[in-house]
């Protein structure tokens, strides 16, 4: 069950800002957005999440539209370590289901 | 240091025969889960346990088979009515009372049946 479409793949400079996009058109008011990577043959990890407010940690920044039909994950500064498959998800949180769905994410390849 | 740990990370099963994948958790979540992963592709819901003595069919559970008998432990059997059971099997928990509620993966199990 597709609820979001990402490119498939995108290439960023190390050092540099990469922009990771993702639609999410028929997100549902009490559907939150997450972030998770893979790194190759890794578990994923989980990167942010948020509702319409704009979120920051320190791993990234997530820029959810007004409409909240798409959204940005922003690493300010790649490095060869983020090089990894990212995951734009939308969930219920706090669900007694818990699932997320997995799409296939969109592969970032930072570069020297 | 709280983790998912899933055993062993490499498996080399014959065509026909079941075997029992491993998932521990120490992080004193209730729910737990497992997913597979074809190459080149996302992940899909096998099974998931939202408390002991509990689970639920995901959306790939035919073939596969699992028991929630302590809260720690979420083993996963694939069994030799799979069709195709070689894949990149991945385990997860979360708890929906932590604030995040968000899904802790383990390293996962590369299955390869011969």
């Amino acid at each position: 069950d597709a609820k979001t479409t990402q490119p498939p793949s995108m290439d960023c400079a190390e050092g540099r800002a990469a922009n990771l996009p993702c639609n999410h058109s028929t997100i549902s008011g009490n559907e939150y957005v997450y972030w998770y990577r893979q790194i190759h043959s890794q578990g994923p990890q989980y990167i942010i999440h948020g509702l319409k407010n704009n979120e920051t940690n320190e791993m990234a920044s997530l820029i959810i539209t007004e409409d909240r039909k798409s959204s940005t994950l922003i690493l300010p500064h790649a490095t060869l370590r983020d090089t990894a498959v990212y995951y734009c998800i939308v969930g219920i949180r706090g669900s007694t289901l818990g699932r997320l769905y997995f799409g296939r994410g969109t592969q970032l390849t930072v570069w020297p | 240091d709280g983790g998912i740990t899933q055993s062993p990370k490499y498996l080399f099963r014959k065509e026909g025969q079941n075997v029992t994948l491993s998932c521990e958790q120490n992080l004193n979540h209730d729910a737990m889960y497992w997913y597979r992963q074809d190459p080149g592709q996302g992940l899909r819901l096998i099974y998931y346990s939202q408390i002991v003595n509990d689970f639920q069919k995901g959306d790939i559970a035919e073939g596969y088979s699992v028991s929630r008998e302590k809260k720690e432990s979420f083993p996963l059997t694939v069994t030799s009515a799979q069709k195709n059971p070689t894949a990149f099997y991945l385990c997860a928990s979360s708890s929906p009372l932590v604030r995040t509620d968000t899904q802790y993966f383990g390293p996962g199990t590369r299955l390869t049946v011969l």
